[in-house]
């Protein structure tokens, strides 16, 4: 059970360039999330999705795109990337199957570095 | 929408010594606040959560309090341990059909527990 991975660990861009972030859980977890890590400014949220084919806009939605095909894996795409992108990216995923409401506990992945020049 | 802040931003502590960590919420609906301890080159990971329903919780040497009038919430830690040295973060929730289990963190704390 490896829990929630996410790939890759680091990455750097030019600006302009396009990536996708790929996350992915094990636990058949219904909901799931991807949040950006700046010093001072802790966990904000970007997108989440809370089933299969679904998502909405977090937080700071703008200049991301997400996409929800499989259960297991949560993508999160930078169309154009730029330094302002710069950040640790965390997935998380709450376990909500069989219930109408999320659990709370979110398990998080160990990160994607990415450094945009 | 919610905003939590958290205090202090670093804190330093001997080993076996106390360390508060103190975060304040605007949202008088958030009935869910969980601690995350995030370590080096890791994800956050959960070491305790409250629910409004309850003014104190305690697991080991770790221990939150919930002042619902204040809007505010805290984490203890007794006996500091250097594994304690991490970075903490507090969140606030609003448990519901509609909040779809979407967490407001704070800014973090990093405590460093010297020997």
């Amino acid at each position: 059970n490896a829990g929630v991975t996410q790939t890759p660990k680091f990455r750097v861009l030019k600006t302009g360039q396009s990536m996708t972030l790929l996350c992915a859980q094990d636990m058949n977890h219904e909901y799931m999330y991807w949040y950006r890590q700046d010093p001072g400014m802790g966990l904000r949220l970007i997108h989440y999705s809370v089933g299969e084919g679904t998502t909405a806009k977090g937080e700071v939605p703008d200049g991301y795109n997400v996409s929800r095909l499989k259960k297991q894996n949560f993508l999160l795409g930078l169309e154009s990337a730029a330094p302002s992108q710069t950040s640790v990216y965390f997935c998380a995923s709450t376990d909500g199957e069989g219930s109408l409401l999320p659990q709370e506990t979110q398990y998080f992945g160990p990160g994607t570095r990415l450094l945009v020049l | 929408g919610e905003n939590v802040e958290q205090h202090p931003s670093t804190l330093s502590v001997q080993e076996g010594d106390s360390a508060v960590i103190k975060c304040t919420y605007s949202d008088s609906a958030s009935n869910y606040f969980p601690w995350y301890k995030q370590e080096l080159g890791k994800g956050p990971q959960l070491i305790i959560d409250i629910r409004s329903n309850v003014g104190e919780k305690k697991d080991q040497r770790i221990a939150v309090t919930l002042n619902k009038t204040a809007k505010h919430f805290s984490l203890h830690i007794t006996e500091t341990q250097p594994e304690d040295s991490a970075v903490y973060f507090c969140a606030a929730s609003r448990v519901g059909a509609d909040s779809w289990g979407k967490l407001q963190f704070g800014a973090g704390t990093q405590v460093v527990v010297t020997p």
